[in-house]
Order: structure tokens, then C-alpha cells, then sequence
């Protein structure tokens, strides 16, 4: 198994241009999340998906889309990057437990750069 | 409104000392408590975990202790040794259902020197 991959590992962005971020899994997981951490901050919840089809919104959603086609890929959307959504995104997805620990797994992260 | 956080930005302990790592909570309706670990340039690994039935947990050198009453949680590490220095998260949730979806909720971390 690969686990949680996410593509690419760095991005520069201007500030103005839109981009995805790819996250995929291969172990089956109905619940994938994306993070953002920033120095201080900790890891802040952006979107996260219970399943295909399904979305929300987390603690930090706004200028971020998501979308949740398939059980393996959660792709994050930034419509038109600032220089604030400059930080490390970590994508995690888990098994959805609906009663008991969730641990989730994480991918090794994507450090974007906006100017 | 930050609903758990770790207010020890850093803590350096020496090799084989014991290290306490702290996490304060303030949502009662937690119910799930995971401690991370994270290394440069990597994601965060699951490193320990405890449910609010239970007020200790314990996997080798590792004890994770809840107090529910104070709405706090600790990480021991004994011995602490230099491959644990790393950046420790901890992480709540609610129980899936009654309109909860089980998201995790982060702190802001602490990182963890230990010296030889």
C-alpha cells in the first residue's frame, strides 16, 4: 500500500492563480480530511468528506473547494491563491468509525508558496 | 475560539528523563483523545490514543493520561530518548452522530527536545 500520497510536494504560486492540490489514498477509507499547519497554529481543518459524494466544511474553509468523486481522491481547489493560504497542507483520511478511536493517516504534506 | 490547546510551544528535556507533555480541552463533548507526532517534512504519525471512558493508556513508553473533570490530557514519555525529539500533537473529537461527523480537532503543538 502506498498509504496517503499527495502531489505535488512544493508549489509557488502568484497571488491571483487557482490550483489543485492532489491527495489519494489506496486503503479504502470513507473519511479523508485536508489540514493546513501554520507556525503556531497547529493543524487547522480546512474540508473534510465521510464518504463519496459527501463534504464539509472544517474550522478554515474559506477560498478552498473540495470535491469527493471517488473513495480514493479528495482533491483540494484554491480558486485564486493569496499570500495568507501560504502554508504546509497535509491531507489524512482514516476508516469512518462511528463509534471509537479514528486514527487518522496523514500524507507527507504540500508546502505552498504564494506571492 | 481554540478548543484544545497545548500552551507549552517547547519543552527540552535531558536523554532518559521523563517528558510530560500537556493538552487542555474545552469542548465537554469530546470523547476521542489521540496524541500525534510529527517530523520535519513529514506528516503527523498516530502515536497514542485514550477514550473518555478510560482516564489512563498506556503502550510501552508511552502513557496517555485524561482527566475529564479538568478537561486536561498529558503525554508521558520514560525514558525519553533523542529520536523522540519531534513535534507532539494532541487531537480531540466527538463521537460520530447526533449530527457530528467524528472531525478531529488539533492544538497547536509542542516541540519536544531531548539532549543527550
Amino acid at each position: 500500500n502506498a498509504g496517503v500520497t499527495q502531489t505535488p510536494k512544493f508549489q509557488v504560486l502568484k497571488t491571483g492563480q487557482s490550483m489543485t492540490l492532489q491527495c489519494a489514498q489506496d486503503m479504502n477509507h470513507e473519511y479523508m480530511s485536508w489540514y493546513r499547519q501554520d507556525p503556531g497554529m497547529g493543524l487547522r481543518l480546512i474540508h473534510y468528506s465521510v464518504g463519496a459524494g459527501i463534504t464539509d466544511q472544517g474550522e478554515v474553509p474559506n477560498g478552498y473547494n473540495v470535491s469527493r468523486s471517488t473513495t480514493e481522491d479528495f482533491p483540494l481547489r484554491l480558486l485564486s491563491a493569496a499570500p495568507s493560504q501560504t502554508s504546509v497542507y497535509f491531507c489524512a483520511s482514516s476508516y469512518r468509525v462511528t463509534s471509537g478511536i479514528k486514527e487518522q493517516f496523514f500524507g507527507p504534506g504540500t508546502r505552498l508558496t504564494v506571492l | 475560539d481554540q478548543q484544545v490547546k497545548q500552551n507549552s510551544p517547547s519543552l527540552s528535556v535531558q536523554e532518559g528523563r521523563i517528558s510530560i507533555l500537556n493538552c487542555d480541552y474545552t469542548n465537554s463533548m469530546f470523547d476521542y483523545f489521540l496524541w500525534y507526532k510529527k517530523y520535519p517534512a513529514e506528516g503527523p504519525t498516530f502515536l497514542i490514543s485514550i477514550s473518555s471512558i478510560k482516564d489512563k493508556n498506556e503502550d510501552g513508553r508511552f502513557t496517555v493520561f485524561l482527566n475529564k473533570s479538568a478537561k486536561h490530557l498529558s503525554l508521558h514519555i520514560v525514558p525519553s530518548q533523542p529520536g523522540d525529539s519531534a513535534v507532539y500533537f494532541c487531537a480531540a473529537s466527538e463521537m460520530e452522530g447526533s449530527g457530528n461527523t467524528g472531525k478531529l480537532i488539533f492544538g497547536q503543538g509542542t516541540t519536544l527536545q531531548v539532549k543527550p
